[in-house]
């Protein structure tokens, strides 16, 4: 079956240091992955997508790799502030438009 | 731009009422999503839209949902009966054409007593 795994454990960090959150998926052969965050009772809001022939892309302190080999995508925030404490979504083509999502990983920086 | 607008932000409702959730999607977009997100299952897509004409379904979970589009900027997702499993978050998405980004409404938290 389709699947798509985030770590649903919350992730702890200290500020200063880089966060990474990972998405894996199995019996999706996906064109893009994106990411978004979420913050409590908002909707989702787009950071960056990553197409297939892509292996990394980067926005400010942002960071997305993708590989197609193992079907991972690793999300980087170096230099975390608390303000980057949210819930995380990875988010791949599921084929015909249709946008599927991982359950998202909860990232709390701390001061 | 006000983004995309969704109306209530919160209902509560008894078993077997009939509920209507309202999205107005950015204008000049083109495609509108629906999306329900619970604690266990996350953000599951319900139905879409491209140009006001339903593409796919597939994910909507009974007979009780029904979605209409009559126009490019108006959109209803209507339960009837709703039914306590039905509580959680219903999101509404929009997107141009060719554009792989979705962007989100604030939501309408369900709850079904």
């Amino acid at each position: 079956s389709q699947k798509i795994e985030q770590n649903s454990e919350a992730l702890n960090i200290q500020e200063g240091k880089t966060a990474t959150l990972t998405c894996n998926y199995t019996n999706y052969s996906p064109a893009y992955l994106q990411w978004y965050r979420q913050d409590p009772g908002r909707g989702p809001v787009f950071l960056l997508l990553i197409r297939e022939n892509e292996k990394e892309k980067r926005k400010e302190r942002l960071k997305v790799t993708f590989d197609t080999t193992l079907k991972q995508s690793l999300f980087h925030i170096t230099a975390s502030q608390p303000a980057d404490s949210a819930t995380y979504l990875c988010a791949l083509d599921g084929g015909f438009q249709k946008l599927v999502f991982g359950t998202g990983t909860r990232l709390l920086v701390s001061p | 731009d006000a983004g995309v607008i969704q109306s209530p932000r919160h209902e509560v409702t008894e078993m077997g009422q009939e509920v209507t959730l309202r999205c107005k999607p950015i204008s000049g977009h083109n495609s509108l999503f629906w999306y329900r997100q619970t604690m266990m299952r996350g953000l599951e897509l319900l139905i879409y839209f491209n140009n006001n004409v339903p593409i796919d379904d597939s994910g909507m979970p009974e007979d009780r949902f029904s979605a209409k589009m009559p126009n490019a900027s108006f959109s209803t997702l209507k339960i009837q009966p709703s039914e306590p499993r039905d509580s959680a978050v219903y999101f509404c998405a929009s997107t141009r054409d060719r554009s792989e980004k979705l962007f989100f409404g604030s939501g309408t938290q369900l709850s079904v007593l």
